[in-house]
């Protein structure tokens, strides 16, 4: 069974700083990996889709990494600014039954 | 946006009711998904569908059904609910290859807006 773990659990930076954001999965037989931004009462948007062939992907201040070997993925936001506070969530999509499996979230303060 | 519609947003219900939440898609998805959000245990798959009348259990089933007997719809019913289904609720779809089963390279989720669900 596919587990999906997010450290830290919250995290509180000033304004400027650069976010580090850690996704850790089981079964390194993954197809892709997506990293989602929940502002509080909303839905999921989707910020990032990393290829399983992929090792990294970049949309403005964000990049994301992956490294299924170790099972890993890192969502890197450079120059926080107050408006990047949000819930971050990284899910793993399995090629069976093509189903997500969610972290448990990082929620992010950047603090003026 | 996969344009997602999720209706009601928010309801409020009775312990023993019967209650469903609709799921609308424009995007021709073949996959789509129920999934619970509650605190402490973050996103959790209810029950989801590969396709019109295939649907299949996820995680935490019991207490729900779902029908899809439209591409573009996929409801979950609670049958008698319980104050444990006070959660919110998150619709997904997801886009596969040529629309079939298979996984692309650029397969993703989608989400709706939720509905939250109150059950007192």
């Amino acid at each position: 069974k596919q587990e999906v773990t997010q450290i830290p659990a919250a995290l509180s930076v000033p304004e400027g700083e650069n976010l580090v954001l850690n996704c850790s999965f089981t079964d390194s037989a993954i197809y892709n990996l997506q990293w989602f931004r929940q502002d509080p009462g909303k839905g999921l948007t989707s910020l990032l889709l990393i290829q399983s062939s992929q090792r990294e992907q970049t949309s403005g201040r964000l990049n994301a990494s992956l490294d299924k070997s170790s099972g890993r993925s890192t969502l890197y936001i450079a120059a926080s600014q107050p408006g990047d506070s949000a819930t971050y969530l990284c899910a793993a999509i399995k090629a069976a039954g093509n189903k997500l499996t969610f972290g448990g979230g990082t929620r992010v303060l950047v603090k003026p | 946006d996969a344009g997602i519609t999720q209706s009601p947003r928010h309801k409020v219900t009775e312990t023993g009711t019967p209650v469903t939440l609709r799921c609308h898609q424009t995007e021709n998805h073949r996959y789509m998904y129920w999934y619970r959000q509650d605190p402490g245990h973050g996103l959790r798959l209810i029950h989801y569908s590969y396709g019109v009348k295939d649907t299949d259990k996820g995680e935490v089933s019991d207490g729900y059904s779902v029908s899809r007997s439209k591409t573009e719809d996929f409801l979950l019913t609670l049958e008698s609910a319980t104050s444990s289904q006070t959660s919110v609720y998150f619709c997904a779809t997801m886009n596969t290859l040529g629309q079939g089963y298979t996984p692309s390279m650029n397969t993703e989720a989608f989400f709706g807006q939720g509905t939250r669900l109150t059950v007192v």
